[in-house]
């Protein structure tokens, strides 16, 4: 079956721009994460979806990140006024959303702030 | 959340067993260790995951000793297609909570 999906692959915006990157969960997965990760280093937690609500958005770095998913299906991080810091590769993952169920993640959106 | 330490860097060569120990010495009872496995440019990928002594699959073995607070992937006959970084994770529940990667492990697989 499919697997999780990210749109764009790329993006490419100038500092303070508005942004907005779109995660394709696979289908039933009722949990969805988001994470970014710079180079050299491992996923960053971002935030956490059971169904349509934010169960744990403690890793969202500051309140110009914000992630939505209301049907409990696609979700979208969207960041505001970015920055050069934000420049990083931002993946999504899903799972099962039962105790122990592995997240299958999709191959990221590599975001470049100019 | 219990924070895991792994090396930073292995090299092996193609044939060879590999084994990455991750420590995680504040683990607690509920938690589960997990490891993922990524390659550049693409998203992590699960490999194995187990609670107490040997987990094995297809693709890799998990060994955690009876205390829990280490734990050790084992690639059997590793290839040059085994080069990726590979990632210990511990949570209570890896399927719905928060998870925290740490570095990784960077496994230099040469000819």
């Amino acid at each position: 079956g499919a697997g999780v999906s990210q749109t764009p692959s790329n993006k490419v915006t100038e500092k303070g721009k508005y942004v907005e990157l779109r995660c394709d969960p696979i289908s039933g997965h009722t949990a969805l994460y988001w994470y970014r990760q710079s180079l050299g280093q491992g996923p960053e937690f971002l935030i956490y979806f059971q169904g349509t609500g934010a169960a744990d958005d403690s890793g969202l770095p500051n309140d110009r990140f914000f992630a939505v998913r209301p049907e409990g299906s696609v979700s979208t991080l969207k960041i505001q006024r970015t920055e050069r810091g934000d420049s990083a590769v931002y993946l999504c993952a899903s799972s099962q959303g039962v105790a122990f169920s592995e997240q299958y993640f999709g191959p990221g959106t590599r975001l470049t702030v100019t | 959340l219990a924070k895991t330490t792994q090396p930073i860097s292995m090299d092996s060569y193609e044939g060879q067993e590999v084994n990455i120990t991750c420590s995680h010495n504040n683990i607690a009872t509920n938690d589960y260790i997990t490891w993922y496995q990524q390659f550049p440019s693409q998203g992590p990928r699960f490999i194995i995951q187990g609670y107490k002594t040997k987990v094995t699959n297809e693709v890799a073995s998990l060994f955690i000793p009876a205390d829990r607070k280490s734990s050790t992937l084992s690639l059997p006959r590793v290839s040059l297609s085994d080069t990726a970084v590979y990632y210990c994770l511990v949570a209570e529940n890896t399927g719905g909570f928060k998870t925290i990667f740490g570095a990784g492990t960077r496994l230099f697989v040469k000819a």
